[in-house]
């Protein structure tokens, strides 16, 4: 049964940029869509991007195109999710899900990214 | 980008009830259409795809029907592990998008 492991919490300044790791243990991503979602402190989801593993072609949410790229390294099984520019209202908990296509089935436990001066 | 509309935002219930949950969609989506559940400091757990399917392992209370622009889940008798929100997502057009959510809390 494969999980997904995400990097540990991170604290920023507005304008700098976060990356953000989502390593597959007990099975490998190879074959899978990896999606992004984040989830301001109190709020709903927010579907940010995936990338389609086997072909390495990412896609974005319109609102975060120009600042967010999505990257894997098949061989290590891990994705990443690097978000640029930063600011106070990028303040949010961030997930990896496998992405079936019909739905997330397997979720990263969540990074929490705090943007502050 | 297709918008989806969760009714009720707050809804409290007592163990035993049947709850049903709707969500909208701004336009046809056919049965592409997810429900996730979601506890405090966790991440959201799949419940249903397909506007109707369980995901394995999903409690055979929870079940969930619709198409087109409007669908339901239901829980038929609410236990306490339960209380939690839940989400509606759409898979049928890039960007997927999420309803706003129904907390489910205990009256």
């Amino acid at each position: 049964q494969v999980q997904l492991v995400q990097s540990g919490a991170e604290v920023k300044k507005p304008g700098s940029s976060v990356k953000v790791s989502c390593k597959a243990s007990g099975g490998t991503l190879s074959s899978y869509t990896i999606s992004w979602v984040r989830q301001a402190p109190g709020q709903g989801l927010e579907w940010m991007g995936r990338i389609i593993l086997i072909l390495g072609i990412p896609n974005y949410a319109q609102d975060f195109q120009g600042r967010v790229t999505i990257t894997a390294d098949k061989s290590t099984s891990t994705a990443y999710m690097e978000l640029s520019s930063l600011r106070s209202d990028d303040t949010a908990v961030y997930y990896c899900a496998r992405d079936r296509g019909d739905g997330m089935d397997v979720w990263g436990q969540g990074t929490t990214v705090t943007v502050s001066s | 980008d297709i918008q989806l509309t969760q009714s009720p935002s707050f809804l409290s219930a007592s163990v035993g009830d049947r709850v049903t949950l709707t969500c909208r969609a701004s336009q046809g989506i056919s049965s592409y259409l997810a429900w996730y559940q979601q506890k405090p400091g966790k991440a959201p757990k799949l419940l249903i795809y397909g506007a109707s399917t369980l995901q394995s392992g999903v409690p055979s209370r929870f079940s969930g029907s619709g198409s087109g622009t409007e669908f339901t889940l239901t829980i038929s008798s609410l236990q306490p592990e339960d209380f939690a929100t839940y989400y509606c997502q759409q898979v049928n057009n890039y960007p997927l998008t999420f309803g706003g959510g129904t907390k489910v809390e205990i009256k």
